[in-house]
C-alpha cells in the first residue's frame, strides 16, 4: 500500500517561508493528482493545493498568492511552500493522494505540525 | 464559492443508527466523500462516490446523496465510531470540505 510521509521545520518565523516535502513510498508518483490539506488547531479542514505528477497546478484562491508547489519524480516527492506567514498558518499539514478511479482522497500522510511563531 | 453545511455534533445511542447530514446546492449531482478523523490522526476515507466504501471500511457505513443533502448513515454505532466527520467534493476543480461533524456515541 502506498504510504506519504511529511517533512520539514516544525517551527517558523513569521513572514518567513514555509517548505514541506511529502515523500511517496511503495508507489509511484506518477499518474496521479498530490494534494497538500491543512487543518489549525481544533478547526477544520482547508485545501491548499494540488500537483498533477507532470507539474500542473491549482490551489486555493485565498492563498494562491503565496503557495508555490513542485514535483519531483526522481525522487517520488512532491513539495509546497508558502510565503509569508503569520500565526494564522499554524496547522497540521497533510498530503494526501487523489484516488485514480474516484475523486476522493485515498491515502494521507500522517501529517506534521507546523507553528508559526518568533 | 461552492459550501458545504454539516450539523457541529451529533450524538447516537450504542448499537443505534447515526445520520450526519452534508447540504450542499445540488450536492446531489456531485461525487460526495466522507472522511472520519480520530484524535491525532489523519483523516481516512469511509465513502467515495456518495455510496461506496473503501476496502476495509466495514458495511456499517453507508452513505446517500440526492438534491440539496448528502448523509452519511452509520448502523450499529460503536465506540470505535466516535470522531470527527468531513464530506468533501470538487467545484470548478477546487476541493471543498464540510466543516465537520463531531459524532458523539453515547
Amino acid at each position: 500500500q502506498v504510504q506519504l510521509q511529511e517533512s520539514g521545520p516544525g517551527l517558523v518565523k513569521p513572514s518567513e517561508t514555509l517548505s514541506l516535502t511529502c515523500s511517496v513510498s511503495r508507489g509511484s508518483i506518477s499518474g496521479y493528482y498530490w494534494t497538500w490539506i491543512r487543518q489549525p488547531p481544533g478547526k477544520g479542514l482547508e485545501w491548499i493545493g494540488y500537483i498533477y505528477y507532470s507539474g500542473s497546478t491549482n490551489s486555493n484562491p485565498s492563498l494562491k498568492s503565496r503557495v508555490t508547489m513542485s514535483v519531483d519524480t526522481s525522487r517520488n516527492q512532491f513539495s509546497l511552500r508558502l510565503m509569508s506567514v503569520s500565526a494564522a498558518d499554524t496547522a497540521v499539514y497533510f498530503c494526501a493522494r487523489r484516488a485514480g478511479g474516484s475523486d476522493a482522497f485515498d491515502v494521507w500522510g500522517q501529517g506534521t505540525m507546523v507553528t508559526v511563531s518568533s | 464559492s461552492y459550501e458545504l453545511t454539516q450539523p457541529l455534533s451529533v450524538s447516537v445511542a450504542l448499537g443505534q443508527t447515526a445520520t450526519i447530514t452534508c447540504g450542499g446546492n445540488n450536492i446531489g449531482i456531485k461525487n460526495v466523500h466522507w472522511y472520519q478523523q480520530k484524535p491525532g490522526q489523519a483523516p481516512v476515507l469511509v465513502i467515495y462516490g456518495g455510496l461506496n466504501r473503501p476496502s476495509g471500511i466495514p458495511e456499517r457505513f453507508s452513505g446517500s446523496n440526492s438534491g440539496n443533502t448528502a448523509t452519511l448513515t452509520i448502523s450499529r454505532a460503536q465506540a470505535g465510531d466516535e470522531a470527527d466527520y468531513y464530506c468533501q467534493v470538487w467545484d470548478s476543480s477546487r476541493v471543498v470540505f464540510g466543516g465537520g461533524t463531531k459524532l458523539t456515541v453515547l
